[in-house]
């Protein structure tokens, strides 16, 4: 998991709450991104960030926000809009260029009571 | 648009055989190539990519992947496979602007000993 953190591991929300997922991570990466897991399913990129104070919706964006104030972090909001949002949360981190890596945090599981 | 297939959802073998886990892509320009490893409840770990040079790609735990340009694909192997393998299995390539990832379906390896 290197140096990327997700908190929490686990959390409970109630219907109609917002909940903000945080990502922290220490590899000086200008990239962030954030994916959604489902069972039995690959990985939806959510939202990702290029550069501080920039970001662009990916292929799931509805009901989710994202902040990119610091470049060491890349909070997820769920937001009440988002009508199924049990799923596993998954931040990651790269460089900029072409060839450079994709890391990963260790996930944040979601469910909604 | 790059894609990425994994045909096959799950893989079964036996401890001490080898193991190929498949992936094809479709990318205009160069292909970079990654494969990761996901254990239950955990982030995706990078396993080993593909930039250019030499088409068998070393990389962690063991793990070995063969680019073939002329069929396009990237398949994962292992000589000797262990229980302790059996995990989710992600095939991925980084589009030619170096923003985004685009990964396969997944595919479920078990290791039977």
């Amino acid at each position: 998991d290197g140096g990327i953190t997700q908190s929490p591991k686990y959390l409970f929300r109630k219907e109609g709450q917002n909940v903000t997922l945080s990502c922290e991570q220490n590899l000086n990466h200008d990239a962030m991104y954030w994916y959604r897991q489902d069972p039995g399913q690959g990985l939806r990129l959510i939202y990702y960030s290029q550069i501080v104070n920039d970001f662009q919706k990916g292929d799931i964006a509805e009901g989710y926000s994202v902040s990119r104030e610091k470049k060491e972090s890349f909070p997820l909001t769920v937001t009440s809009a988002q009508k199924n949002p049990t799923a596993f949360y998954l931040c990651a981190s790269a460089r900029t260029g072409t060839t450079d890596t994709q890391y990963f945090g260790p996930g944040t599981r979601l469910t909604v009571l | 648009a790059q894609s990425v297939a994994q045909p096959e959802d799950q893989v079964n073998v036996a401890e001490g055989n080898p193991l190929t886990v498949k992936c094809t892509y479709s990318v205009s320009g160069n292909p970079y190539l990654f494969w990761y490893v996901q254990y239950p409840n955990r982030g995706l770990q990078f396993l080993l990519k593909y930039i250019t040079g030499d088409n068998l790609v070393k990389g962690s735990y063991g793990f070995e992947a063969e680019f073939n340009k002329s069929q396009t694909s990237f398949h994962l192997k292992k000589p000797s496979a262990l229980v302790s393998d059996s995990a989710l299995y992600f095939c991925a390539v980084r589009d030619n602007y170096g923003q985004n990832f685009v990964f396969g379906p997944g595919t479920r390896l078990s290791v039977l000993p």
